[in-house]
C-alpha cells in the first residue's frame, strides 16, 4: 500500500537557519504530493502541493520539489523564523478505486525555532 | 465562510458512554474524512464518505460508527467509548485532491 517516510523531530533551529525536512514515498500510479502544518491547537493546513513530477510547490517561503526518481518530496526554507515552529506533515493523495481519493500522511516533524 | 467546524472542541467520557461529534462544512464539498491524531501516530484515517448517504472504512475503524446524512454534515459516533479512544480528533473535507481541515476534538476517556 501506499506511504510516507518523513524524518524523525524534533528539530530544533535558530533563527535565519536553513531548514530541511526529508520526506520519501511509495505509491501506485501518480500521487499528488503535499505538505501541511499543525500550529499549536489548530488543524492541519496545506503548506504546498505538487501534482507531478518535477514541479515545485512552494508558499511562505517554503518549496519542495516533486523528485519521481527518487521518490521524494523534501521541505526546504532558507530562512526560518520563530514564527514557523510547527508540526509538519508530509503527504501523498492516491486514488483508492471508485471516484475515491484518500490522503496518506507521514507521522510529523516537529520544528521549534529560537530566537 | 466558515470552511470546516467541528463540535464539541472537548470533551471528557467515562469508559462505556457513548458520544457523537459533529462535523460541518459549508464548501459543498462532497468528500468528508474522520481521523484521530496521538502522539508518534500521524493522522489515521477513521472513516470517509464521497458524498451524501455514503460512507466507507478507513485504516482504524473499529468502535467507531459514523453517518452522512446531509452533505454539509458528517457525524462520529462512539458507541461504547473506551480509554484506547482518547485522542484528537479531525475533521477534513475535500475538494481537488486538497483537504481542509476543522480546529480538532480533544476526547479524554476515563
Amino acid at each position: 500500500g501506499d506511504s510516507v517516510t518523513q524524518m524523525e523531530g524534533p528539530v530544533t533551529l535558530s533563527e535565519e537557519a536553513f531548514l530541511t525536512i526529508n520526506c520519501t514515498y511509495t505509491a501506485t500510479g501518480y500521487p499528488s504530493l503535499f505538505w501541511y502544518v499543525q500550529y499549536p491547537g489548530e488543524g492541519l493546513q496545506l503548506l504546498l502541493k505538487a501534482t507531478k513530477a518535477d514541479d515545485k510547490g512552494s508558499n511562505k517561503g517554503f518549496e519542495a520539489t516533486y523528485r519521481k526518481e527518487t521518490t521524494s518530496f523534501h521541505l526546504e526554507k532558507g530562512s526560518v523564523q520563530v514564527s514557523d515552529s510547527a508540526v509538519y506533515f508530509c503527504a501523498l493523495s492516491s486514488y483508492s478505486g471508485g471516484s475515491n481519493y484518500k490522503l496518506t500522511f507521514g507521522k510529523g516533524t516537529l520544528l521549534t525555532v529560537n530566537p | 465562510n466558515a470552511g470546516v467546524t467541528q463540535t464539541p472542541k472537548f470533551r471528557v467520557l467515562k469508559t462505556g458512554q457513548s458520544m457523537t461529534l459533529l462535523c460541518a462544512q459549508d464548501m459543498n464539498h462532497e468528500y468528508m474524512y474522520w481521523y484521530r491524531q496521538d502522539p508518534g501516530m500521524g493522522l489515521r484515517l477513521i472513516h470517509y464518505s464521497v458524498g451524501e448517504g455514503t460512507t466507507a472504512k478507513g485504516e482504524v475503524p473499529d468502535g467507531y460508527n459514523v453517518s452522512r446524512l446531509k452533505k454539509q454534515n458528517f457525524l462520529l459516533g462512539l458507541e461504547s467509548a473506551a480509554p484506547s479512544q482518547t485522542s484528537v480528533y479531525f475533521c477534513a473535507s475535500m475538494v481537488g485532491h486538497e483537504q481542509y481541515f476543522g480546529p480538532g476534538t480533544r476526547l479524554t476517556v476515563t
